[in-house]
Parts: structure tokens; C-alpha cells; sequence
């Protein structure tokens, strides 16, 4: 139980163009939904939390309207990378929670989307 | 606010010796504490995690981690290390009041043959 599937697993765009990423959780409901960006040898950087039906909170330094993100289920969410450049090619991956244990106390991740803006 | 630090961003070891990767944290409240691993170009593999109860907590793939609250640290430990468990190791702490799961910086993690 408990699976978060990311689509696509990759994914190749041109600079200016906009991508979107999708997170879904296939099994349980995700009341909240995480997205991180990683850059290659890295830890994860956690970009914003979203929970359903209402606006993303972004962390600090993350721009909001560059990095749209969307959770208007409770099974999916999405990232789009818009008017995208080859500064924001990195890896991002989505995570999950639900409610009760053990969906409230720890995350599900999803397999990650490498992107590259050429 | 919580942190996690992992002081290694490396550890050997040869395939069939004991391993320990090192994990120290800051957290208000009582934490709850996770262990995830990552091969390359994939998300992170749920290993293990402490929330409460006994201090020594069993995970996936023969892992397991020690909570010791006086020293606020979580090491992961293997008895016996496998060539396939070289990957990247990332601790993370979350503060229960809060939602957002904080990591470290990783330590990758090389067995030797």
C-alpha cells in the first residue's frame, strides 16, 4: 500500500516552454502533497505543501508563479514548470501523506522526474 | 526550527562487515525520525522510522536505526553490509506539529567486494 506514482520519469523540453509533472497517489487519499527539487549530489530541497482544495505554500526563494502547483484532489497533484530555461533542469520528486498511521506520520515518494531544459 | 545533520557525505565498507551511517537532529518536540535510501535517478525508498516506543527500530533490507534522545541521534546500522546497498542514505526528522519533512544532506554509501 501506500504507492505515489510521478509521470514522467523524464522528460526533455525547450527553453520557454512549459512542463508539467504529475503525482498521484494510487492507493490511499494524500490530504498533503510535497514536492522537492534536487541537484546532482544533493539533498532534497523542499520547494512547497500543498494541501488539497487549498493554494500552495512555497518556501522561501521558490517563485511561485514560475513554479505553478496545483492539487485540486485528493489523489493528484501537479508541478508546471513554466516558460522553463536550462537552470531549472534538476530532479524533482513529489512525496505524499494521508490521514491515520502510518499515512499521517510519514511521506510516500514518488519515483522522480528528471528534467532537462535544453 | 528542525534540522537533520549527516557529518559523513561518504562511507566505505567492505561487502560483509558491519556499517553505520551517522545521523544527529534538532527538533523542538519529541521527533519523528526516518531513514530513506536512493539509487540513482529514482525517489527515496522508505527504510525505516522511529516515532515512539522502542529505541531500537528494525527497517527494510536488514537495516536498522537506534533512537538515543540524550544525544539526539538516529545512526543507521547494517551487520553486514551488501555491494547492492551502496546508494544514498538520507536521514530526516519531522517535528509533529509540523507537516514538512526535513532532510540532510545525504551520505552516499560505497560496499566494496
Amino acid at each position: 500500500g501506500a504507492v505515489v506514482s510521478q509521470h514522467p520519469s523524464w522528460v526533455i523540453c525547450k527553453s520557454g516552454t512549459s512542463v508539467k509533472i504529475e503525482c498521484r497517489s494510487l492507493d490511499f487519499q494524500a490530504t498533503t502533497m510535497f514536492w522537492y527539487r534536487q541537484f546532482p549530489k544533493q539533498s532534497l530541497m523542499l520547494m512547497a505543501t500543498s494541501n488539497e482544495g487549498s493554494k500552495a505554500t512555497y518556501e522561501q526563494g521558490v517563485e511561485k508563479d514560475k513554479f505553478l502547483i496545483n492539487h485540486a484532489s485528493l489523489t493528484l497533484s501537479t508541478l508546471t514548470v513554466t516558460s522553463a530555461h536550462p537552470e531549472d533542469s534538476s530532479f524533482y520528486i513529489c512525496s505524499a501523506q494521508g490521514q491515520g498511521a502510518p499515512l499521517s506520520t510519514e511521506a510516500f515518494f514518488g519515483q522522480g522526474t528528471r528534467l532537462t531544459v535544453v | 526550527a528542525q534540522s537533520v545533520a549527516q557529518p559523513e557525505d561518504q562511507v566505505n565498507v567492505a561487502e560483509g562487515n558491519p556499517l553505520t551511517v551517522k545521523c544527529t537532529y534538532s527538533v523542538s518536540g519529541n521527533p519523528y525520525l526516518f531513514w530513506y535510501v536512493q539509487y540513482p535517478n529514482r525517489g527515496l525508498q522508505f527504510l525505516l522510522k522511529y516515532i515512539t516506543g522502542d529505541n531500537l527500530v528494525k527497517g527494510s533490507y536488514g537495516f536498522e536505526a537506534e533512537f538515543n534522545k540524550s544525544q539526539t541521534s538516529f545512526h543507521l546500522k547494517k551487520p553486514s553490509a551488501l555491494v547492492s546497498d551502496s546508494a544514498l542514505y538520507f536521514c530526516a526528522v519531522r517535528d509533529p506539529g509540523f507537516q514538512k519533512l526535513v532532510f540532510g544532506t545525504g551520505t552516499r554509501l560505497l560496499v566494496s567486494p
